[in-house]
């Protein structure tokens, strides 16, 4: 069974400055998939980057980016330039690529506040 | 598009009543899941489909009932509802491999469920 660790309940930043969320798991697969989804007060979950396990290169999208490190199993995210509407919860999550049922296994969160 | 929607959004039971959680999905999904995300525990997978007419068990289904009759629908029962049912629910929906962003899972806005 795979499992995500997100070892951080709570982070806070200054706007306008750079922040690192951390996450690890366990799995003993070889070919997977990792998310960060953002889940800010209106509960929507948001879909803020994902990494396929067989790239080497980084995932980037405009302010985010991970740093992924495959054989230490940890998945972080960096958030650059934080704004106010970037307060939210974050969860990592897994998800095992080609198998049968697409599942997401979650990390129980961190809360990110971005102060002004 | 609609995208993933959810009937109703809130809700309020006493121990021992029955209900229906509604989602529906209007981008031909194939694949379709019901979360529960309580307090510090991330979010957990109750049931999931790969298809119209089949049901499968995730981490966490006891008292919990699904069916799919329409491929856009996925139906979650609560038979007897539990306070400890008391939880947000989040239904979800993604495509099979070989589509475009098949990894990718769509939620829904949320239902928050109340049992007393």
């Amino acid at each position: 069974a795979q499992t995500v660790t997100q070892s951080q309940p709570e982070m806070s930043v200054q706007e306008a400055e750079t922040v690192t969320l951390s996450c690890t798991y366990d799995t003993s697969e070889n070919n997977y998939y990792l998310f960060w989804y953002k889940q800010p007060p209106s509960r929507q979950m948001i879909l803020v980057i994902r990494q396929e396990a067989y790239k080497q290169q980084n995932a980037t999208e405009n302010r985010f980016s991970v740093n992924f490190q495959k054989a230490a199993k940890s998945f972080s995210l960096k958030i650059s330039d934080s704004q106010l509407g970037d307060t939210a919860m974050y969860f990592c999550a897994f998800m095992i690529r080609g198998g049968s049922n697409y599942k997401l296994t979650f990390g129980k969160g961190t809360l990110l506040t971005v102060n002004p | 598009n609609a995208g993933v929607t959810q009937t109703p959004k809130f809700r309020v039971l006493k121990t021992g009543q029955s209900m229906t959680l509604l989602c529906a999905q209007d981008m031909n999904h194939e694949y379709m899941y019901w979360y529960r995300q309580d307090p510090g525990m991330g979010l957990r997978l109750i049931h999931y489909s790969v298809g119209e007419g089949t049901t499968a068990k995730g981490e966490v289904p006891d008292g919990y009932n699904v069916s799919r009759l329409k491929k856009q629908n996925f139906l979650l029962g609560l038979e007897s509802a539990a306070p400890s049912q008391t939880s947000v629910y989040f239904c979800a929906s993604s495509s099979p491999e070989g589509a475009p962003r098949t990894d990718t899972q769509y939620f829904g806005p949320g239902t928050r469920l109340t049992v007393l």
